[in-house]
Formats: C-alpha cells, structure tokens, sequence
C-alpha cells in the first residue's frame, strides 16, 4: 500500500501561470517532506523540503505548504517557465530513518510557452 | 563538487555475468544510498552506508551486494540478476546528519538490461 501518493500522473500549465503539484500521505508518523524535480536521464533533483513543525516554507519561485491534519502537501511554483518542465517527486520520512525516504510515483509538470 | 557520478551509465548484462556499478562523490558527505527505480514507478530504497557502515538493507536478494570501501566511495556488485531486475539504479548521498539525511544528492543513475 501506498504511503506516499500523488494522484495526478501529469499537468498542463501555460508559462507565466502557477503550478500547483499535489501529494497526499498516509503516515502520520512522517516528519519531513521533500520536492525532488527529475528531468530525463538525469538523477531526481532536490528542490525544496518543509519540516512537520511548519506549514509552509517558501524559497524563490517554489513554495511548499503542509496541511498536517489533512496529511497534504502541495508545491506551488509561481510562475512557472518552460525549464519547470519535468517529473516531479514528493518524498517524506521519518526521525530516525537514516534517510528512508518514501517516494510517490510523481507527477508530469509540461509548461507550455 | 557537487556531484554524485555513476559509471557505467548503461550496462547490458546475462543472468550468469558478474558486474559492478561504482558511485563517487567528494562532497564529504556520510551517508550514501542505493535506489532502484522501475519504469513508471518511484525510487525505492535498497541500502543505507552511514560513516561507511551498512545500516539499512531494505530486504535485498543477496544476489546484490554493496559495499563501501572509502567515504567517498559506494559499489554494487551483481551477480546471477534476474530479468526483473532491469532498472534504473540510482546512487545518492547526504551529509549524514539528523537533519541532512533527507537531503540527498542523487547521480544520473546506470540502466541496467539483464538478458
């Protein structure tokens, strides 16, 4: 069973407009949360990360927001260009484990010019 | 430095050969780890190398075997893989701190074919 899913396979943005990527979780035991960003060939990226003790952590054009009550997370990039484009991983683990980290099975984001 | 090499980057291998895949990194990082990824599917983990000690073996098939000889160093070495076990494996590494275990530096990966 799934810990970690992110339910849209793909989204469509037009350049300039926001992207909002989701994942949802069902371990309540999860302490931190990463955006990991793969393009083809390429090993997956470390994007941006929050902690369970925040709810929103922001860096440049990337924003991830944690609703820990609902076990959602979602990145928010804004606004989104062309070289967004890509596979995009949410990851979470928990205190302890050594960097176990459960990947969802990501999502496609296309930005179209 | 900061990256996380592989070699080969493709690798084509019978069910009877004998291979390894190598991962390098110079970041003084401690913690290095090896991921499987399918087609279509998430990373998944295999093992963990902390302070080059093994501490995490997510249940692997003795027929993969890692090992760490130096800090900056991680192998995998193969042998009698299976079909099923065509993938991308993917190498990664983190400072190895409390905090900095989840931020992993992943390489390109080798796409491994076994025939």
């Amino acid at each position: 069973d799934q810990q970690v899913k992110q339910n849209s396979p793909s989204l469509s943005v037009q350049e300039g407009r926001i992207s909002i990527l989701n994942c949802d979780y069902t371990n309540s035991m999860f302490d931190y949360f990463l955006w990991y960003k793969k393009y083809p060939a390429e090993g997956p990226t470390f994007l941006i990360s929050i902690s369970s003790i925040k709810d929103k952590n922001e860096d440049g054009r990337f924003t991830v927001f944690l609703n820990k009550s609902a076990k959602h997370l979602s990145l928010h990039i804004v606004p989104s260009q062309p070289g967004d484009s890509a596979v995009y991983f949410c990851a979470a683990s928990f205190r302890g484990s050594q960097g176990n980290l459960i990947f969802g099975k990501g999502t496609k984001l296309s930005v179209k010019p | 430095d900061t990256e996380v090499t592989q070699t080969p980057k493709h690798l084509v291998m019978g069910m009877t050969n004998k291979k390894s895949l190598k991962c390098e990194q110079h970041m003084g990082h401690r913690a290095m780890y090896w991921y499987k990824q399918k087609a279509k599917k998430p990373p998944e983990l295999m093992f963990v190398y902390s302070y080059e000690k093994l501490s995490i073996n997510e249940s692997v098939p003795s027929r993969f075997s890692p090992e760490c000889p130096n800090s900056s160093l991680l192998n995998l070495h193969l042998h009698a893989l299976q079909p099923e076990d065509s993938a991308l494996y993917l190498c990664a590494s983190s400072q190895g701190d409390r905090v900095s275990y989840n931020e992993q530096f992943f390489g390109p990966g080798t796409r491994l074919t076994v025939l």
